[in-house]
């Protein structure tokens, strides 16, 4: 347990439904990540926050797609209408950055999984 | 798109022997760093080694870092069936401010008791 918690773990729903997932990171962690992994490929990075600010999207992240870190703390990821190409597990992430750039780990939850039918 | 790619992406040794997995990359890095994850669950991190760093130890694993032919190694010793996991190298991008982690595609270990 990395002390990243992520809910639900697994979400089955039917195209065009919406969902939400949360995360909540390690409290002191100022930085907040989410990843979108698909079945035999490593995570690839969808968005970040710092603290409550979003400060980064991929270009993997479309329209239908919303993240939210209110008052620094929890993330909420929503995707609008989902499609069956939305179907993946979701990660999320969460580290502290010092002052020096050397580097930082990230805590990655367990994931929610999703299917989309 | 993916910055990094391991190789070899499966392998499947005998419990005690010694597991090499590499990674290669395209751009510039701050660090490098290396995941597992066990079938479905979330990553576990391993370990980090620095730009300006060549080799790091930590248990029963090494790795290694080549700057110049921008690539890596993870070497496993005396690898037991619990090794058994997918692995991750991750790189994090020089002059990128997200410090966002890139990941490869990963190595698929089999470690058979």
């Amino acid at each position: 347990d990395t002390g990243v918690s992520q809910d639900p773990r697994h979400k089955i729903t039917k195209r065009g439904q919406n969902v939400t997932f949360r995360c909540d990171p390690i409290s002191e962690h100022n930085r907040l990540y989410w990843y979108r992994q698909t079945l035999g490929q490593g995570p690839e990075f969808l968005t970040y926050f710092q603290n409550e600010a979003q400060l980064e999207k991929s270009r993997l992240l479309s329209d239908r797609f919303s993240a939210e870190r209110p008052k620094g703390s929890f993330s909420t990821l929503e995707i609008q209408r989902t499609e069956q190409g939305d179907s993946a597990m979701y990660l999320c992430a969460s580290s502290l950055r010092g002052e020096a750039a050397e580097g930082e780990t990230q805590y990655f939850g367990p994931g929610t999984r999703l299917l989309v039918l | 798109s993916q910055q990094g790619e391991e190789d070899p992406q499966a392998l499947s040794i005998q419990e005690g022997e010694n597991a090499t997995m590499n990674c290669s990359y395209k751009t510039s890095i701050n660090n490098l760093q290396w995941y597992r994850q066990n079938s479905g669950r979330g990553l576990v991190h391993l370990i980090l080694i620095r730009s300006n760093e060549r080799e790091k130890h930590s248990g029963r694993l090494r790795v290694t870092l080549d700057t110049s032919k921008k690539s890596s190694s993870l070497l496993i010793t005396a690898s037991r069936a619990a090794d058994t996991a997918s692995y991750f190298c991750a790189t994090e991008l020089r002059m990128d401010s997200s410090y966002k982690l890139i990941f490869g595609s990963g190595t698929r270990l089999l470690v058979r008791p």
